[in-house]
């Protein structure tokens, strides 16, 4: 069964500041990874996904994210903050093998980026 | 704007009642989800039809059911409606076939039951 675990349900950086938001994942089939975010009263915009043409994948709004399978992880980064990155962010792992192909989410992490 | 609607966007009710969500996917999808979003829960699926055929259950109660009609729009069903049944209520639709294609989601349906 696949799962991801996102560390950290609160994150606080300062404007122009790293952004580093933890995920990491278990999986027994090779994993398809997304990056997800929310903004308050909205639905979820795909940030970014790995689909295992490359480790590092590049996605919108100057986010990145590297795919390490020694660590099963794929954390999600963006080297300066912006007021407007303030919002909530969930990784995802895609569930398939059978019927089905959905996306299993972590449970979420809210960035505050202060001022 | 993902291309997938939901209505309503706002519902209060009362304990007791049932309610329908609707969803329209995008145009070309066949797949629809559907996801609970609450703060003591987080995202959890609830259910997938494909092309009108129920695809996988995840943690639905029995008091919801969910269908998908031939034109391929969701309605997902809420009944005997209890105080912990309020949440956000999000629809996402994909490309069939695709492991690698993203889920794109509805706006949600925000449903407060009294």
């Amino acid at each position: 069964a696949q799962s991801v675990t996102q560390l950290g349900s609160h994150v606080s950086v300062s404007e122009g500041a790293l952004v580093l938001l933890r995920c990491n994942y278990s999986s027994s089939v090779p994993p398809y990874l997304f990056w997800y975010v929310q903004y308050p009263n909205q639905g979820l915009q795909l940030l970014l996904k790995y689909t295992s043409a490359a480790t590092l994948v590049k996605g919108i709004n100057g986010f990145e994210a590297e795919f390490k399978k020694s660590e099963t992880s794929f954390h999600l980064t963006k080297p300066s903050a912006h007021m407007s990155d303030a919002a909530e962010y969930f990784c995802a792992v895609r569930d398939y093998g059978g019927a089905t192909n959905k996306l299993i989410f972590g449970t979420g992490t809210l960035l505050a980026v202060q001022p | 704007d993902s291309g997938v609607t939901q209505t309503p966007k706002h519902l209060i009710t009362a304990t007791g009642q049932r309610v329908t969500l609707r969803c329209s996917p995008r145009s070309g999808d066949l797949s629809v989800y559907w996801y609970q979003q609450s703060l003591d829960q987080g995202l959890q699926f609830l259910i997938q039809y494909y092309n009108g055929e129920e695809r996988a259950k995840g943690n639905i109660l029995e008091r919801f059911s969910a269908q998908q009609f031939p034109d391929l729009h969701s309605e997902l069903n809420l009944s005997s409606l209890e105080l912990g049944d309020s949440a956000l209520y999000f629809c996402a639709s994909s490309v069939e076939g695709s492991i690698t294609g993203e889920l794109f989601f509805g706006e949600g349906s925000r449903l407060t039951v009294l």
